[in-house]
């Protein structure tokens, strides 16, 4: 386990759709992030978990966004019924302290 | 709420050259973290440097190095000989150390976009 993995890389979904995104955080980091950055901005924090228990959630994750975290490991964003605006890089990111560890990112394209 | 600031959109420098990112911040803890991450066309957010608040020692990592102005609220980034893969976006970001849970995000700046000249 070298690092955090996020599946898929890319997804392209018609307006409407449901999609599904996984992050696989390293092994022993109990809190795990997942962000939204669209283009030529800084990554926006959406959601927080420490072990299985979401702790915050952003004003940015509308009642569309659902974000689990069974059993402390891997952790799922969903997004219902997306919409153009909904087009961005989501990234995950994990730590046990200090700094974060981040995936490469899911970039999600709505046609 | 923090906010992280950084004025230049773009910088270039020459390979071998130095080159400064700039980056302030709005705060009022007297707590917390900065870091520099890089990102480069790979998209994984890379971390650069990393400063905690409380030292007054400026952080250094080999060719990067920061000025860490706490007063001031500013956090620069020093790249020292620059190379063609040092070219990236670089993201200088705060992280609050409040609360139980040691702050529960980080603060992102809108980036800067550097571009290393062969």
């Amino acid at each position: 386990d070298t690092g955090v993995s996020q599946n898929p890389r890319h997804k392209i979904t018609k307006r409407g759709q449901n999609v599904t995104f996984r992050c696989d955080p390293i092994s022993e980091h109990n809190r795990l992030y997942w962000y939204r950055q669209t283009l030529g901005q800084g990554p926006e924090f959406l959601t927080y978990f420490q072990n299985e228990a979401q702790l915050e959630k952003s004003r940015l994750l509308s009642d569309r966004f659902s974000a689990e975290r069974p059993k402390g490991s891997f952790s799922t964003l969903e997004i219902q019924r997306t919409e153009q605006g909904d087009s961005a890089m989501y990234l995950c990111a994990s730590t046990s302290y200090g700094s974060y560890t981040f995936g490469s990112g899911t970039r999600l394209t709505v046609v | 709420a923090q906010t992280v600031t950084q004025s230049q959109p773009e910088m270039s420098v020459q390979e071998a050259e130095t080159v400064t990112l700039s980056c302030t911040y709005d705060t009022s803890e007297s707590d917390y973290y900065l870091f520099w991450y890089k990102q480069p066309p790979s998209r994984q957010m890379i971390l650069v440097i990393r400063q905690e608040a409380y030292k007054q020692q400026n952080a250094t990592e080999n060719r990067f190095s920061v000025n860490f102005q706490k007063a001031a609220k500013s956090f620069s980034l020093k790249i020292s000989d620059s190379q063609l893969g040092d070219a990236a976006m670089y993201f200088c970001a705060y992280r609050s150390l409040a609360g139980d849970n040691y702050g529960q995000n980080f603060v992102f700046g809108p980036g800067t976009r550097l571009s290393v000249l062969p």
